[in-house]
C-alpha cells in the first residue's frame, strides 16, 4: 500500500532555515501536502504542491518535488519560533477510492536560540 | 467561518463506557473522515464515508462505529471504551475528487480511557 515516510526531529536554530524531507511510494500521487500541527491543536494545510510542478514558492517557504525519487520537501527560511511544530508529509492519490490522504508520522521542527 | 467543529474537546471514560464524539462541517464537503492521532504512530484512519449515506472501514476500524447523519454530520461512537482507545481524535473533511483536494481537520478530542 500508499507509504510516506518523514524523520521524527529537525533541530535548528533560529534565523536559519529549515529543510524537512518526506519520501512516498505511490507514483500516482496528483497532489503533495504540508500540513502543520502546533501544540494542542489540529492540523493546518500549510501548502501543496501538484505532481506536475517541480517547485512552489509561497513567502517564507519553498516546496520542492522530485518525482522520479518521490522526494518531497519544505524549506522554511528564516525560522522562528513560531514555526515550532509538528509538520506533516502527505499525499493524495488518483488510483484508490475515497480515503482521504495518506500522511506520514510527522517531524518535529524544534528551534533553538 | 466555522470549518470542521467537533465536540467534546476532552472527555474521560471508564473502561467499558460508551460514548459518541459528534463532528459536523459547514463547507459543503462530500467526503468526511476520523483519525486517531497516538505518539510516534502519526495519523491513522479509522472510518471515512465518501458521501451522505455510505462509510467505509479506514486502516484501525476496530472498536469503532460511525454515522454520516447527512452531508454535515459524520459521528464516531465507541460501544465499549478500552484504554487502548485512549488517543486524540481528529474528525476531516474534503470535497474528493475535486480540482484541488485539500484535507480540513477540527481542533480534536482528546479521549482518556481509565
Amino acid at each position: 500500500g500508499e507509504d510516506v515516510e518523514q524523520s521524527l526531529f529537525l533541530s535548528v536554530r533560529e534565523g536559519d532555515s529549515s529543510v524537512i524531507n518526506c519520501t512516498y511510494t505511490d507514483s500516482s500521487s496528483t497532489y503533495l501536502y504540508w500540513y502543520k500541527q502546533e501544540p494542542g491543536a489540529g492540523l493546518q494545510l500549510l501548502t501543496y504542491i501538484f505532481s506536475n510542478m517541480d517547485m512552489k514558492q509561497d513567502q517564507r517557504l519553498t516546496v520542492l518535488l522530485n518525482k522520479k525519487d518521490k522526494h518531497l520537501s519544505l524549506r522554511i527560511a528564516d525560522t522562528q519560533t513560531g514555526d515550532s511544530a509538528i509538520y506533516f508529509c502527505a499525499e493524495s492519490y488518483s488510483g484508490g477510492g475515497a480515503d482521504g490522504l495518506t500522511f506520514g508520522k510527522g517531524t518535529h521542527l524544534i528551534i533553538q536560540p | 467561518n466555522a470549518g470542521v467543529t467537533q465536540t467534546p474537546k476532552f472527555q474521560v471514560l471508564k473502561t467499558g463506557q460508551s460514548m459518541t464524539l459528534q463532528c459536523a462541517q459547514d463547507m459543503n464537503h462530500n467526503s468526511m473522515y476520523w483519525y486517531r492521532q497516538d505518539p510516534g504512530m502519526g495519523l491513522r484512519l479509522i472510518y471515512y464515508s465518501a458521501s451522505e449515506g455510505t462509510t467505509d472501514k479506514g486502516e484501525v476500524p476496530n472498536g469503532y462505529n460511525v454515522s454520516r447523519l447527512n452531508k454535515r454530520e459524520f459521528s464516531l461512537r465507541l460501544e465499549s471504551a478500552a484504554p487502548s482507545q485512549t488517543s486524540v481524535y481528529f474528525c476531516a473533511s474534503m470535497n474528493r475528487r475535486a480540482f484541488n483536494e485539500k484535507l480540513f481537520f477540527g481542533s480534536g478530542t482528546q479521549l482518556s480511557v481509565l
